[in-house]
């Protein structure tokens, strides 16, 4: 398809687990962002590459969380340790560019239950 | 630091104009957007205002910027039932940073 895509939808995970989240972009889009949305709440930035590399990761909120866009196209998120409180919707979205001029296009998420 | 907020909920009648608030703290932002989320669907991009304006209007969408303030408002003109959505104001530096998102419920 045309827009971001994101696998898989669903995931359901017991605590401790090690979790994969993956997000494929709109194809020529150098930016990625990664947000992570609690019930209730608006998306929270978590980490976003341009390229390859991580431009801004200051959104993490731990080092169970890891991104990694090995050939500047597909990323994934990575958790380690699982926690309940790391359930949430996971949100990737892609941009032509970083920056204040690029408009994001997001995926619809990959919603993570952590038992 | 960074922090966009907005009231939690709208009810509206059909037909009539909704106003939804936001408000920011970084100065700096270039560009202050509207989304929009529906159940089970990924975030929306519904508009965008650059800072140097004062207001953008598109079809039944209007936003008003009051940058002294740091205020931003989106209205909707003859809201619809389709209009009922979950709404977030973002502002962008670099990365978004969204607000808590208002969720308007439009009635008949």
């Amino acid at each position: 398809g045309a827009g971001v895509s994101q696998t898989p939808s669903n995931k359901v995970t017991e605590k401790g687990k090690y979790v994969e989240l993956r997000c494929d972009p709109i194809s020529g889009h150098t930016a990625l962002y990664w947000y992570r949305q609690s019930l209730g709440q608006g998306p929270e930035f978590l980490i976003y590459f341009q390229g390859t590399g991580a431009a801004d990761d200051s959104g993490l909120p731990n080092d169970r969380f890891f991104a990694v866009r090995p050939e500047g196209s597909v990323s994934t998120l990575k958790i380690q340790r699982t926690e309940r409180g790391d359930s949430a919707v996971y949100l990737c979205a892609s941009s032509l560019t970083s920056g204040a001029t690029g408009e994001l296009f997001f995926g619809e998420g990959s919603r993570l239950t952590v038992l | 630091g960074e922090d966009v907020e907005q009231s939690l909920f709208l009810s509206v009648r059909e037909g009539d104009s909704s106003v939804i608030n936001c408000t920011y703290t970084d100065s700096s932002s270039t560009y202050l957007y509207w989304y929009k989320q529906e159940p089970g669907a990924g975030l929306q991009l519904l508009t965008y205002i650059f800072s140097n304006m004062d207001m953008k209007q598109d079809q039944r969408l209007t936003v008003l910027l009051n940058k002294k303030d740091k205020h931003l408002s989106l209205r909707i003109a003859d809201t619809q039932t389709g209009d009922s959505a979950i709404y977030f104001c973002a502002e962008n530096t670099d990365k978004l940073i969204f607000g808590t998102g208002t969720r308007l419920q439009v009635f008949p």
